[in-house]
């Protein structure tokens, strides 16, 4: 199952609304996670089952979608949210992440 | 807390053999699938093998035949044996614990900071 991932990068102001799209090859309900990547960081877990917040999340992430098409929001962007977002299908094996979306500072 | 460590990483010529290890601690190691991911530094994801708490075992096609993910409930330690190594292998290796799982899993809730994988003459 391939994940193409929409912006490959943007570039946002701090309290701007930031939307990433996360589009499956085929139907994988709701099993999809985002994760948060800082340099030289692991990945961090944001979203599981494409809209549930992971304990400890601010809430100005948000995730939705299922099927094939999935959003990643951040509703107002913050400094230390600078970083590279990724999506990940859990539906079948083999597991697949999107490309990646780099969110810069304008 | 849920920690996990890597270890293992190294330069490594060509058609050479390695083993990562992922110690866990702070978690019951045996009651969640186990997983290894690969960052090109700079680029982008790639998982590439899960093992399930039965033993059950997935990988990636570029690695089938040559990596095999295994774990040691007793000592809270996933591994990961790499041989006839290429360049291609060079990233960095993370291991990930699967969070919640009923018939899929919820995502890599913990992650190790990875170790380096060098494969170069």
């Amino acid at each position: 199952i391939q994940l193409t991932q929409s912006p490959s990068s943007l570039s946002a102001s701090v309290g701007d609304r930031v939307t990433i799209t996360c589009r499956a090859s085929q139907d994988i309900s709701s099993h999809l996670a985002w994760y948060q990547q800082k340099p030289g960081k692991a990945p961090k877990l944001l979203i599981y089952a494409a809209s549930t917040l992971r304990s400890g999340v601010p809430s100005r992430f948000s995730g939705s979608g299922s099927g094939t098409d999935f959003t990643l929001t951040i509703s107002s962007l913050q400094p230390e949210d600078f970083a590279t977002y990724f999506c990940q299908q859990l539906q079948s094996f083999p597991l697949t992440f999107g490309g990646g979306t780099k969110v810069q500072i304008k | 807390e849920v920690q996990l460590w890597e270890s293992g990483g190294a330069l490594v010529q060509p058609g050479e053999s390695l083993r990562l290890s992922c110690a866990a601690s702070g978690l019951t190691f045996s009651n969640y699938p186990m997983n290894w991911v690969r960052q090109v530094p700079g680029k982008g994801l790639e998982w590439v093998s899960t093992i399930g708490t039965r033993g059950d075992t997935y990988y990636t096609d570029s690695v089938k035949g040559r990596l095999t993910i295994s774990r040691d409930d007793s000592k809270s330690t996933l591994y990961l044996q790499m041989n006839s190594l290429s360049a291609e292998d060079t990233a960095i290796y993370y291991c990930a614990k699967s969070g919640y799982c009923t018939t899929k899993c919820d995502g890599f809730d913990i992650w190790g900071q990875g170790t380096m994988v060098t494969v170069s003459s």
